[in-house]
């Protein structure tokens, strides 16, 4: 069965940096655009970024364009999402989604979601 | 646009039909995708497309789309189904693509 397990998540003083990872198995992970997608408590989703099946397209949501970096290695079939210039409002828990859309690109239709990875920026 | 405007809370009472709606300018062209979550739990993906369910949603989700509104119904609410909504889309402005869900449905079956 498809599973996504996230790690990485913790406390960081604001401008530190963090880099989650997502351990896929369950399924062909080259296969799939990923995504990430965070919840800030008590508040609702937000898109992060996308990775397409091969890594050939990256894409992200305004608020960490520029600071966060999304990545991939099919070989160890593991996401992951480079946190810099961390600021309190990154403070959310950030789940890791597979995208429905294999081999073409993304659709933005998420599948399959792991339970997530709290990140707390705080002084 | 990339926003996705829904009503925050919606009540229906148990075996009653719902619908929650989504409004944004991106539905013109790509479907909207529907996301149900419990309290301390990740999302589960519901709808997707014209009106599809993944394997083990029950029949009594549906989706519909028209114009810029994407509608998701429930037809014989359950407590269990008591949960937020989102829905979902995605826009492309010149070579960004990009993401969003909407604010979210606070669904209570009385």
């Amino acid at each position: 069965q498809v599973q996504l397990v996230e790690s990485g998540g913790g406390v960081a003083q604001p401008g530190r940096s963090l880099r989650l990872s997502c351990a896929a198995s369950g399924f062909t992970f080259s296969s799939y655009g990923m995504h990430w997608v965070r919840q800030a408590p008590g508040k609702g989703l937000e898109w992060v970024a996308v990775i397409w099946y091969d890594g050939s397209n990256k894409y992200y949501g305004d608020s960490v364009k520029g600071r966060f970096t999304i990545s991939r290695d099919n070989s160890k079939n593991t996401l992951h999402l480079q946190l810099n210039s961390l600021r309190a409002e990154d403070t959310a828990v950030y789940y890791c989604a597979r995208d429905s859309s294999t081999v073409v690109g993304a659709n933005f239709y998420f599948d399959y979601w792991g339970q997530g990875t709290l990140v707390t920026v705080s002084s | 646009s990339s926003e996705l405007t829904q009503d925050p809370a919606v009540s229906v009472a148990l075996g009653q039909t719902v619908r929650i709606t989504c409004q944004g300018d991106s539905l013109r062209t790509f479907y909207a995708s529907w996301y149900q979550q419990k309290p301390g739990q990740a999302p589960i993906f519901l709808i997707y497309g014209k009106n599809n369910r993944p394997s083990g949603i029950p029949d009594r989700f549906s989706g519909s789309s028209s114009g810029n509104t994407a509608s998701l119904t429930i037809t014989g609410a359950q407590a269990e189904d008591e949960a937020d909504y989102y829905c979902n889309s995605r826009d492309i402005s010149g070579t960004q693509l990009k993401g969003f869900f909407g604010g979210g449905t606070k669904l209570t079956v009385l």
